[in-house]
């Protein structure tokens, strides 16, 4: 069964308003989740990593400020895309490392969609 | 990380084998082999890990020869269900994935 759950699966909204997106881990817990965003026919691209009560490390090109995380808790890590625009609109997916790092769970994906 | 470089697409035919062919021509020392499965508007799923020679679950084999610069995922009789995105990704255990252009695999009937 899936090990990673996200939150909402797709959702739409207006420019300017601010979106948030829940990564979960299922019955274990995650210290590091990772954000991805891919755009239609293009593969994914690592925004940002996110660590368990310290701060999220963004990549390279990836405005911090814009791209909200949250890793309060060992199960849930949080992305809030803050004053969405058209732009934005993507697919953004979470993973978390497996028991022994060796390889991710993925999460199914939350398909935005901004207006 | 090390680069990787994959055919952008194949197509196929339900019943047959398919094989895509990836180059890690920088691949280090402690670096694994790891192939994704993507469907559309899905998250990536995992296939199958290597580090050399051969290695064979219940879905697919991964060949790797003895210089580690390339892999080949291979695929037996396929079917329209396996029509999706291969990835092919090198890296140790760091967390950090990279992914590449990917492979669309199209499984014909």
């Amino acid at each position: 069964g899936a090990v990673v759950s996200q939150h909402p699966s797709w959702v739409i909204c207006k420019s300017g308003t601010s979106v948030k997106i829940e990564c979960r881990s299922l019955d274990f817990q995650a210290t590091t989740m990772f954000w991805y965003r891919q755009f239609p026919k293009q593969s994914l691209m690592l925004m940002a990593t996110s660590n368990e009560g310290s701060k999220a490390t963004y990549e390279q090109g990836v405005e911090k400020d814009k791209f909200l995380i949250n890793h309060a808790s060992l199960t849930l890590s949080t992305l809030t895309v803050t004053s969405a625009h058209p732009e934005d609109s993507s697919f953004y997916i979470c993973s978390t490392p497996t028991e022994y790092q060796e390889t991710q769970y993925f999460g199914p994906g939350t398909r935005l969609l901004v207006l | 990380l090390a680069k990787t470089t994959q055919p952008i697409s194949m197509d196929s035919y339900e019943g047959q084998e398919v094989n895509i062919t990836c180059s890690h021509n920088n691949i280090a020392t402690n670096d694994y082999i790891t192939w994704y499965q993507q469907f559309p508007s899905q998250g990536p799923r995992f296939i199958i890990q290597g580090y050399k020679t051969k290695v064979t679950n219940e879905v697919a084999s991964l060949f790797i020869p003895a210089d580690r610069k390339s892999s080949t995922l291979s695929l037996p009789r396929v079917s329209l269900s396996d029509t999706a995105v291969y990835y092919c990704l090198v890296g140790s255990n760091d967390y950090k994935l990279s992914f590449g252009a990917g492979t669309t695999v199209t499984v014909r009937a």
